[in-house]
């Protein structure tokens, strides 16, 4: 069966720091990977989707990149944090079913 | 803009009662649309998918789809405090990237 991992489950980290998530899929080939943000009282914000290795597209404009340097591992990263990057960051893989999730990262910038 | 409207809630229904949930999508051209539900700190869990018009059921909870009133909606039947929760509507518009509502808070009361 499929799997889904990320980690760290929670992060708390400084302004100006860097930042790197990990993502990781089990029991498929060839996926497609996508970054959510979740701030706090607001809904789903696409970050990147990957079709496959090395291929990255950017939803929206902003201090995080994206990584996909194998076919099922997706990274996000940062170079310096901003406060405003504080949110649950979420992987997903999609299915024909939808989407499937991993457990989260919740990242505080202080 | 491809937006997915929800009423963000809280939306509270007794114990043993039908909980209706309701969302607008604004693409006519979307294909697919899901139900997530979300607990509070952790991610969210697809519960039910519906690709065509009309009503599909599974267990205590039914979809509804109406693609001429873009419109979809979930029925809980039976409602448990553990289907407490915020439920997240989603849609794919067929370029495999899924659009979510910000959701809405449901508290069955005891």
């Amino acid at each position: 069966s499929q799997t889904i991992h990320q980690w760290p489950a929670t992060l708390v980290q400084p302004v100006g720091s860097p930042l790197s998530l990990e993502c990781t899929v089990e029991g498929t080939s060839n996926p497609n990977l996508y970054w959510y943000r979740q701030a706090a009282g607001r809904g789903l914000q696409l970050l990147f989707y990957s079709v496959g290795i090395g291929q990255i597209s950017s939803e929206v404009p902003q201090n995080l990149s994206a990584s996909r340097p194998q076919d099922r591992q997706f990274i996000l990263s940062s170079k310096k944090l901003l406060l405003s990057d504080s949110g649950f960051y979420l992987c997903a893989w999609s299915h024909n079913y939808g989407y499937t999730f991993g457990s989260g990262t919740r990242l505080t910038v202080v | 803009q491809k937006e997915v409207e929800q009423n963000s809630g809280p939306l509270s229904v007794p114990e043993g009662a039908i909980a209706s949930l309701n969302c607008t999508y604004s693409d006519r051209g979307s294909q697919s649309f899901f139900w997530y539900r979300q607990y509070s700190g952790k991610s969210p869990e697809l519960i039910m998918f519906i690709y065509s018009n009309g009503d599909k059921e599974d267990g205590r909870f039914t979809a509804q789809l109406n693609k001429a009133s873009q419109y979809v909606s979930l029925l809980i039947r039976d409602s448990q405090p553990s289907d407490s929760a915020t439920y997240l509507c989603a849609v794919n518009g067929g370029d495999d990237k899924i659009i979510f509502g910000k959701g809405t808070r449901l508290h069955i009361l005891p």
